[in-house]
Order: structure tokens, then C-alpha cells, then sequence
């Protein structure tokens, strides 16, 4: 069985300073890793994903991940946030072919000061 | 560029009432999900549809029904809605391996009075 457990429920980080949301992982199989982002009353957005390539993921917006798979972890760091992140955050983990079967983490929501 | 689109955006429905929610997608995706989200539990699937014609029970069936109508179309249906279906539901769409991302729809807000 696979789980996710995102290890803040809220980060409130000052513009222009680093972010880290944090992520462990379980998993049965070799997992595909996902983050997405959730703005206020909007779908959630791929952010960047991991599957079995580069261990380090680049993404958009300035966002990367590292897959550690020895610490089970896939944390989501940004070197400068900007106002525009402010938003929730979604770790996700899938078993590789099992669609469908996506276990999403409970959340991080990112809160910006200028 | 539509995407995945859903209807109605919000919704108030009074306990044991019914009602469909409706979801398109316009990229040609074999599989499509149906999920809602509460306040500090993530995303929690509730069915999906792996091809045309196939569906399955996800985390959390219970109270609701779904169809396939077409390779565009997956709509949610509550037959009887009840409190603890107050919620955010969200249609999404993808390729069939778990290696591929979802595309999200914007999502329905429904209120069960």
C-alpha cells in the first residue's frame, strides 16, 4: 500500500526568502512522485513530477524536488518565493501502473509576506 | 484549450434531494476520476474510469454513481444527497499509467443543507 504524509499543515514564509514544503512517502512499488498547486477556488496544476528519471525534478515556477529514495522523501523547495505562491500544495504518490490509485497528501498551504 | 470542464461550479441541494455532476474533457484521455476534496484530507477518490465503457469504486463510493457516457464525458451522480457530501468535487483526466499527471478540472462547491 502506498501513503503520503505532508509534514506541514501550514508554512508562512516572508517574499523573496527560500521555501520548503515537506514530503515522505511509502510505497510497495517504485513510486511516481507528483506535486501540484491549488490557487483559491481553481483545479489543482502539475507542478513537476518523478518518475524514475533524475532524481532532482525541476518544475515550474521556480520550484524543484529531490527524490530521496533512502529518507523516502520528496520535499518541494523554491530559492525565492513570490507573492504568486501563495496557494496549497499537494504531494502525491502513485504505484507506478496503478491509475487511479493516486494517494494525495493532506495538504500545505503557503501563506506570503511581503 | 478547454481541458476538463465542469458544471455546475456550485451547487446547494437540501438532504435527499438529487443531482449530476457533469465533467468533459477535450484531450483525448482514456481515464477519467472523479474526487472530492475536505479541509485537511486531501484529494479522496471516489470513482473512476479507466477506459470507455469501464468504471471502478474508488476510496470513498458510497452515496454516489457514476457513467461513462462517452470518451469525453463522466458524470457523478447523488441520488440522495446527505450532509457529509458537502464538499469540493473535482473531475480530472489522464493517460492510463500512473507514470502520466492529471489534469484537473476547476471543481463543483456543493452544499447539502
Amino acid at each position: 500500500a502506498q501513503s503520503v504524509t505532508q509534514l506541514d499543515s501550514h508554512v508562512s514564509v516572508s517574499e523573496g526568502t527560500p521555501v520548503l514544503l515537506r514530503c515522505n512517502y511509502s510505497s510497495s512499488y517504485s513510486p511516481s512522485l507528483f506535486w501540484y498547486v491549488q490557487h483559491p477556488n481553481k483545479g489543482l496544476q502539475l507542478l513537476l513530477k518523478y518518475t524514475s528519471a533524475a532524481t532532482l525534478v525541476k518544475g515550474i515556477n521556480g520550484f524543484e524536488a529531490e527524490f530521496k529514495k533512502s529518507e523516502t522523501s520528496f520535499h518541494l523547495t523554491k530559492p525565492s518565493a513570490h507573492m504568486s505562491d501563495a496557494a496549497e500544495y499537494f504531494c502525491v504518490v502513485s504505484d507506478g501502473d496503478s491509475w487511479g490509485k493516486l494517494q494525495f497528501g493532506a495538504g500545505t498551504q503557503v501563506v506570503v509576506t511581503p | 484549450n478547454a481541458g476538463v470542464t465542469q458544471t455546475p461550479k456550485f451547487q446547494v441541494l437540501k438532504t435527499g434531494q438529487s443531482m449530476t455532476l457533469q465533467c468533459a474533457q477535450d484531450m483525448n484521455h482514456n481515464s477519467m476520476y472523479w474526487y472530492r476534496q475536505d479541509p485537511g484530507m486531501g484529494l479522496r477518490l471516489i470513482y473512476y474510469s479507466a477506459s470507455e465503457g469501464t468504471t471502478d469504486k474508488g476510496e470513498v463510493p458510497n452515496g454516489y454513481n457514476v457513467s461513462r457516457l462517452n470518451k469525453r464525458e463522466f458524470s457523478l451522480r447523488l441520488e440522495s444527497a446527505a450532509p457529509s457530501q458537502t464538499s469540493v468535487y473535482f473531475c480530472a483526466s489522464g493517460s492510463m499509467t500512473g507514470q502520466s499527471p492529471l489534469h484537473f478540472g476547476n471543481g463543483t462547491r456543493l452544499t447539502v443543507t
